[in-house]
């Protein structure tokens, strides 16, 4: 069985420019989350969704950051426009629900120069 | 609020020897504990897990004991391996919120031949 699956694994941008990260979860899970992973500030949840439905988005950084689930096999991370200080590696997880054990994608490394 | 504190790495022993990993943690409530590894190039996946105060989670060698008394849950293992080598998170999960996961910053071993 696949696991989680993010693409891209690596995206380099510039500043302003827009970018789209996209994940995968695990064929049958209804929970997904995604994190944003710094050597600063280590790994933090942006938002969690449950059944498609954004239920908490509190860890999302600014208006500049936006996720989707437009339904249970894709979800969108959007970053509009990119800032150089957005450069870290992007995890999704997925769960059967929300408190059970989290499986993690390999993350997206990104760079905005 | 919650929050989980690592031991800072990196971490170099050598093939055989005994591995701790302290983490220490703030909490309110009655958390579950949690041991993710992060092999590199790969997302996190869950080592071992405590959901209850004197629980012992183990797996691959590897154990750690929720202890309430001292607010730890440190990681040990008798014998490491080469294979061993990775990045290591403490996590806890609030018993309000059940999915919410605070990951410390990461531990990182190496173990040489």
């Amino acid at each position: 069985d696949a696991g989680v699956i993010q693409s891209p694994r690596h995206e380099v941008t510039e500043m302003g420019q827009e970018v789209t990260l996209r994940c995968k979860p695990i064929s049958g899970h209804n929970s997904l989350f995604w994190y944003r992973q710094t050597m600063m500030r280590g790994l933090e949840l942006l938002i969690y969704f449950n059944n498609n439905v954004p239920i908490d988005d509190s860890g999302m950084p600014e208006d500049r950051f936006s996720a989707k689930m437009p339904n249970a096999s894709f979800s969108t991370l959007k970053i509009q426009p990119s800032e150089p200080r957005d450069s870290a590696v992007y995890f999704c997880a997925s769960s059967s629900a929300g408190f059970n054990e989290q499986f993690f994608g390999p993350g997206t490394r990104l760079t905005v120069l | 609020g919650n929050s989980v504190t690592q031991m800072e790495g990196p971490v170099t022993l050598s093939e055989e020897a005994f591995l701790t990993i302290n983490c220490t943690y703030t909490a309110t409530g009655y958390p579950s504990l949690f041991w993710y590894v992060q092999y590199p190039g790969e997302g996190l996946q869950l080592l071992l897990k405590a959901t209850k105060a004197d629980d012992k989670g183990s797996n691959k060698g590897f154990e750690a004991t929720y202890r309430k008394e001292t607010t730890s849950f440190h990681l040990e293992k008798g014998s490491v391996q080469v294979s061993d080598s990775a990045v290591y998170f403490c996590a806890l999960r609030d018993s309000n919120s059940g999915y919410a996961l605070n990951f410390g910053k990461g531990t990182s071993l190496l173990v040489t031949p």
